[in-house]
C-alpha cells in the first residue's frame, strides 16, 4: 500500500502558480497518482489523476516524473477560492478491491492570500 | 454535490444511542463509500459498497454497520454511539461498471456528528 507524503501547509498570494508536491517511494505498477481538492465543511472533489509525464485539465496540470515516486499538481494563478485542503492520493482505480487502497492522507492545506 | 445527498447534516445524540446516517444518490452510479473525517487525520474509509449484495469493511469499521437498501440507498448505523465517535461523515459514490481510467469519487455534503 503507497503511502504519500505532502507537506501540511503552503501559503501563497493570488495570481501565483502553485506547486505542491507529493511523495509516493512505493508506488506499485498499477498504481495511479489522484488529487482532491477539499473546502471546509464540504466533501473532497476530484481534481487530476494521472499515470506518467504530465496531464493536464481546466484545473490543474500534475507532472509524475519517470520513476513515478513523486508528482506535482499545479495549480496556474490562484485566486483566493482556491484556499483548500488538497490530496494526493495512490492507488489502483479500476480493478476490485481498488477502493480499500485509496488512502486519504491528512492532505495540504492551501492558503491563498491577496 | 447535488446528486449525492446525506441525511442528516447535523446531528447531536447522546452516548449509547442508535444513530443512522442515511445516503443517497442520483447519479446512477453501483459503487457507494462511507468515509469519517476527524480533524487532522483527513478521511478514513468505514465501509464501502460495489452493489446491493457486496459489503465490505473499511479501515475503520468497528462500532459501525451498514446497509444497501437499494442501488441508490447507502445506510450508516452507529449502534451504540461513543464520544470519540463524534466526526463529519462522508458518503461517496462512483461509477465500476465502466472500465474507465479513473474511478472518481462523488461525495455528499456531509453530516457533522456530535456524540455527547
Amino acid at each position: 500500500l503507497a503511502k504519500t507524503t505532502q507537506p501540511i501547509s503552503m501559503d501563497s498570494y493570488e495570481g501565483q502558480e502553485v506547486n505542491i508536491t507529493c511523495s509516493h517511494n512505493n508506488i506499485a505498477t498499477n498504481d495511479y497518482i489522484t488529487w482532491y481538492q477539499q473546502f471546509p465543511s464540504q466533501g473532497p472533489r476530484f481534481i487530476i489523476q494521472g499515470y506518467k509525464t504530465k496531464v493536464t485539465n481546466e484545473v490543474a496540470s500534475l507532472f509524475i516524473p519517470a520513476d513515478r515516486k513523486s508528482s506535482t499538481l499545479s495549480l496556474p494563478r490562484v485566486s483566493l477560492s482556491d484556499t483548500a485542503v488538497y490530496y494526493c492520493l495512490v492507488g489502483d482505480p479500476v480493478y476490485g478491491g481498488a477502493t480499500n487502497k485509496l488512502i486519504f492522507g491528512t492532505g495540504t492545506l492551501l492558503a491563498v492570500q491577496p | 454535490d447535488a446528486d449525492v445527498t446525506q441525511t442528516p447534516r447535523n446531528r447531536i445524540t447522546k452516548t449509547g444511542k442508535r444513530i443512522m446516517l442515511e445516503c443517497s444518490q442520483t447519479k446512477g452510479h453501483d459503487r457507494m463509500y462511507w468515509y469519517r473525517q476527524d480533524p487532522g487525520l483527513g478521511l478514513r474509509l468505514i465501509y464501502y459498497s460495489f452493489d446491493v449484495k457486496d459489503i465490505n469493511k473499511g479501515e475503520i469499521s468497528d462500532g459501525y454497520s451498514v446497509s444497501r437498501q437499494a442501488q441508490a440507498k447507502f445506510s450508516l448505523s452507529l449502534e451504540s454511539a461513543i464520544p470519540n465517535q463524534t466526526a463529519l461523515y462522508f458518503c461517496a459514490t462512483s461509477d465500476g461498471t465502466r472500465r474507465i481510467l479513473y474511478n472518481e469519487q462523488f461525495f455528499g455534503p456531509g453530516t457533522r456528528l456530535t456524540v455527547l
